[in-house]
């Protein structure tokens, strides 16, 4: 079966600095791997999304992932931080290879912007 | 992009009385709906998938005749909770797919606090 671990919990990075939050995956086959961050009663919004072709995924806010099957991971960066980074980011995996398919997600990172 | 409304965005109960959650994809048709439930501080867990015209999928341990999903049209899906007890005092999220296309994606509603007393 299809899980996400997301090892971290919670991170606290200083503003303008890098982030890097990890997510590794089970799956027996190419999966098709998510990012969402969501912020303080707000819904879910994608950042990025991974498929097949390039390993490397640009996402929106200045946000990008890299696929890494040897490793079964889909760690997500971002060169430096602004405030407005803080929420919650939840790494997934679909369940299927269409949008129609189900969505498992990691148990989340919780990232804190330090002034 | 594609919008997906959820109503209400919170609602307060009495221990068992049943509450309806709407879910609409606003400017899309969406074949596929998904409900989903988060604790606080934890993950969306998936409760069901539902497809526009037929009986929803439930995921196991979630209760089907407590949970009661309607997907009747192809901008509307609902969640009944019936009989609510406390224990079921949740994040309820919503997402809606336009299609099966690897293009597509699933847009998620901003979801719907419900508290029961």
């Amino acid at each position: 079966a299809q899980s996400v671990t997301q090892p971290d919990i919670h991170i606290t990075v200083s503003e303008g600095a890098s982030l890097e939050l990890r997510c590794n995956y089970s799956y027996g086959a190419t999966p098709y791997l998510f990012w969402y961050v969501q912020s303080p009663g707000q819904g879910l919004q994608l950042l990025l999304k991974y498929f097949s072709g390039d390993t490397l995924v640009q996402g929106i806010k200045g946000f990008e992932a890299e696929f890494k099957r040897s490793q079964s991971s889909f760690n997500l960066r971002k060169p430096s931080v602004h405030w407005s980074d803080a929420a919650e980011y939840f790494c997934a995996v679909g369940a299927g290879y269409s949008s129609a398919s189900k969505i498992i997600f990691g148990s989340g990172t919780r990232l804190s912007i330090r002034p | 992009g594609a919008v997906v409304s959820q109503h209400p965005s919170r609602v307060i109960c009495k221990s068992g009385t049943s509450v309806k959650i709407e879910c609409r994809s606003l400017d899309f048709q969406a074949t596929t709906m998904f409900w989903y439930r988060q604790f606080p501080k934890k993950s969306l867990m998936l409760m069901a998938t539902s497809n526009e015209g037929s009986k929803a999928t439930y995921e196991q341990g979630v209760e089907k005749d407590k949970f009661l999903i309607n997907h009747a049209s192809l901008t509307l899906s609902t969640l009944t909770v019936t009989s609510a007890h406390p224990e079921d005092s949740s994040f309820y999220i919503c997402s809606a797919s336009p299609g099966t296309g690897l293009s597509d994606t699933q847009y998620f509603g901003p979801g719907t606090r419900l508290t029961v007393l």
